[in-house]
């Protein structure tokens, strides 16, 4: 099914370890996104990236960085986690920017990452 | 910074009956989208309705329908019939001021009682 595909959906972390955060859509889509979500605080951007070959901050971008490895693909590292970083992460892509898109964001299925 | 304000954090309404979730924006792009998703306890963000903002007419999708008033950036969503399955957060979105990426409200968690 097409759609976007996020891996992994769970991960517990220590305190300073490294990973990242998966993300591929098939929808020839433009602009893929990161965002965190938090009890309270609705959906927060990290990173985007408009076209492939670009990335720009979001809101939240500190302790994170991206790579858009090609159209398909657009990942998150955490480089040392922090407990601050305990969160739902969602990827998501769209055919064009917001203000020109009709149909909004496709998402992936989330990341519960717990960092202890 | 741009918000997106959903002022009722928790609902709750009987089942078959109507519920109506407020938002309100703020974005300065003249033509654009707005949407409602919905947050089940699976987790999966669904896309409910969307709302063209220099069309009139209001949204319907089934039994979910909006109310949009373009002057005071308003975008409800109105829920009729209401089911258990309905149950779930649902969250606003708005372009940003740059046109570039969404913007989401904090959400309004939504029972639905039997």
């Amino acid at each position: 099914n097409a759609g976007v595909t996020q891996t992994p959906k769970f991960q517990v972390l220590k305190t300073g370890q490294s990973m990242t955060l998966q993300c591929a859509q098939d929808m020839n889509h433009n602009s893929m996104y990161w965002y965190r979500q938090d009890p309270g605080m609705g959906l927060r951007l990290i990173y985007y990236s408009a076209s492939e070959g670009t990335t720009d901050k979001g809101e939240v971008p500190n302790g994170y960085n991206v790579s858009r490895l090609n159209k398909r693909e657009f990942s998150l590292r955490l480089e040392s986690a922090a407990p601050s970083q305990t969160s739902v992460y969602f990827c998501a892509s769209s055919e064009a920017r917001a203000g020109a898109s009709s149909y909004g964001y496709t998402f992936g299925s989330g990341t519960r990452l717990t960092v202890v | 910074a741009q918000t997106v304000t959903q002022s009722q954090p928790e609902m709750s309404v009987q089942e078959a009956e109507t519920v109506t979730l407020s938002c309100t924006y703020d974005t300065s792009e003249s033509n654009y989208y707005l949407f409602w998703y919905k947050q089940p306890p699976s987790r999966q963000m669904i896309l409910v309705i969307r709302q063209e903002a220099y069309k009139q007419q209001n949204a319907t999708e089934n039994r979910f329908s909006v109310n949009f008033q373009k002057a005071a950036k308003s975008f409800s969503l109105k829920i009729s019939d209401s089911q258990l399955g309905d149950t779930a957060m649902y969250f606003c979105a708005s372009p940003d001021n740059y046109g570039q990426n969404f913007v989401f409200g904090p959400g309004t968690r939504l029972s639905v009682l039997p």
